[in-house]
């Protein structure tokens, strides 16, 4: 299994609702990544997480509260979001956190996303 | 991590080969340089990377120059799946570079 598996693939939310983005990889990958993508923009890194613990954080508001469950599995819970919000998050993976690794080989394996729309 | 510098747009015809430059001449000895492309609605893909010499895999080349300020990402034949957005993206290989950071990069259209 090569995939980084992102659900849901589309999500349509309220301001006042609490909804969650899930991630999964299967690749033995000790490092997950949550990026931000608004349209026809580059992804923004918003949280990373090394060997199940968050590493990074980007500043991100605390309407996002990101939790590793174990090493195979991310979520992104979201609650009072604004509209603002609505945008492409992306999963993404690494063999091992990225500071580690001396070779340059260590890439990012990212999901297809999950399209949030908050109304 | 090093800032890289790529035109907004390009075009290629299909069957030609794409080149797609990328400057970065702040890059120091120990950075990499990494080819990422986004694929309309999915998530980015990894490419190529290299750190001195000239790379080549099933998907694409990466020629590096001399002074490693600049690159250029090479699809030898293009197709119209090629039709993306190419990252280049400069990143430490040594501790102290945890982040992998998204520039503008350039959006790749193959025309038939």
């Amino acid at each position: 299994d090569t995939e980084v598996t992102q659900t849901p693939k589309h999500l349509v939310m309220g301001m006042t609702n609490k909804k969650s983005l899930k991630c999964e990889q299967h690749m033995g990958h000790r490092a997950m990544y949550w990026y931000k993508q608004k349209a026809k923009k580059p992804p923004e890194l918003m949280f990373v997480y090394s060997y199940e613990k968050l590493s990074i954080n980007e500043s991100v508001p605390s309407r996002f509260s990101p939790e590793c469950p174990n090493s195979s599995l991310l979520n992104l819970h979201l609650h009072a979001l604004q509209p603002e919000d609505s945008a492409l998050y992306l999963c993404a993976s690494s063999q091992t956190p990225l500071i580690q690794t001396s070779s340059g080989a260590n890439v990012l394996t990212f999901g297809a996303g999950s399209r949030l729309t908050v109304l | 991590d090093a800032k890289t510098t790529q035109p907004p747009s390009m075009d290629c015809a299909e069957g030609r080969a794409a080149n797609l430059p990328c400057n970065h001449s702040t890059i120091s000895g120990n950075e990499y340089v990494y080819w990422y492309r986004q694929i309309h609605s999915q998530g980015p893909q990894y490419i190529i990377h290299g750190l001195k010499n000239n790379e080549t895999n099933e998907m694409a080349s990466l020629i590096i120059t001399e002074d490693r300020k600049s690159s250029t990402l090479i699809l030898p034949h293009a197709t119209l799946r090629d039709t993306a957005v190419y990252y280049c993206i400069v990143r430490a290989g040594l501790v102290g570079a945890q982040k992998l950071v998204f520039g503008q990069g350039t959006r790749l259209t193959i025309n038939p």
